[in-house]
């Protein structure tokens, strides 16, 4: 069963607010990642974890802070959020990083006010 | 000049027609090739991996090219369903670069 599952499916906060997004996988994979989707936009990579260690991050702000407490759980803290932050947030996992295909959950559609 | 490059579209084709969409990659390192499909409002699903001999899933044939560094994905006798944006990926290093994505709308 090749499924991602992310939860909350719909998010809104304000930009003093702390929040998480989270995410989990059960088919074993030990690369998990973290995107950022826009409107008419293809996604865009934030955060790649590997073995449950940090192996990627695409200079995003440290308003996004990413945790992997275990192999098949995935979290995205978020702080004092921006409106332009407002975003689909998707999560994938991978059997290993590099050039294995991804499965992606649904996503968290994010809205910051 | 992008790492994953695709036709703009978007492309209206009636039902029953076969559709073509190309993409080019710069990353002459990259080993592995993916077409995925998005829907409005939905995550990004593996449609197939492309492979250097080529790979056919029922209705849909992907090809790649390594000396051209081009991919291409034929989707043949479409269907309403099939209307959906196609995005097209390479490997770069050690993770997936996407392109931009071209829009398929088929009509009846």
């Amino acid at each position: 069963d090749t499924e991602v599952t992310q939860t909350p499916k719909h998010l809104v906060m304000g930009m003093t607010n702390k929040k998480s997004l989270k995410c989990e996988q059960h088919m074993g994979h030990r690369a998990m990642y973290w995107y950022k989707q826009k409107a008419k936009k293809p996604p865009e990579l934030m955060f790649v974890y590997s073995y449950e260690k940090l192996s990627i991050n695409e200079s995003v702000p440290s308003r996004f802070s990413p945790e992997c407490p275990n192999s098949s759980l995935l979290n995205l803290h978020l702080h004092a959020l921006q409106p332009e932050d407002s975003a689909l947030y998707l999560c994938a996992s991978s059997l290993t990083g590099g050039h294995y295909e991804q499965y992606f959950g649904p996503g968290t559609r994010l809205t910051v006010t | 000049r992008k790492e994953v490059e695709q036709d703009p579209g978007p492309f209206n084709v009636p039902e029953g027609a076969t559709v073509a969409f190309n993409c080019t990659y710069s990353n002459s390192a990259s080993q592995s090739f993916f077409w995925y499909r998005q829907d409005c409002r939905k995550e990004p699903k593996l449609l197939m991996s492309v492979y250097s001999s080529g790979n056919e899933d029922g209705r849909f044939t992907a090809q790649l090219n390594r000396a051209s560094q081009y991919i291409s994905l034929l989707i043949r006798d479409s269907k309403l369903s099939d209307s959906a944006t196609y995005l097209c990926v390479a490997q770069g290093g050690n993770k997936l670069v996407f392109g931009a994505g071209t829009i398929l709308r088929v009509k009846s």
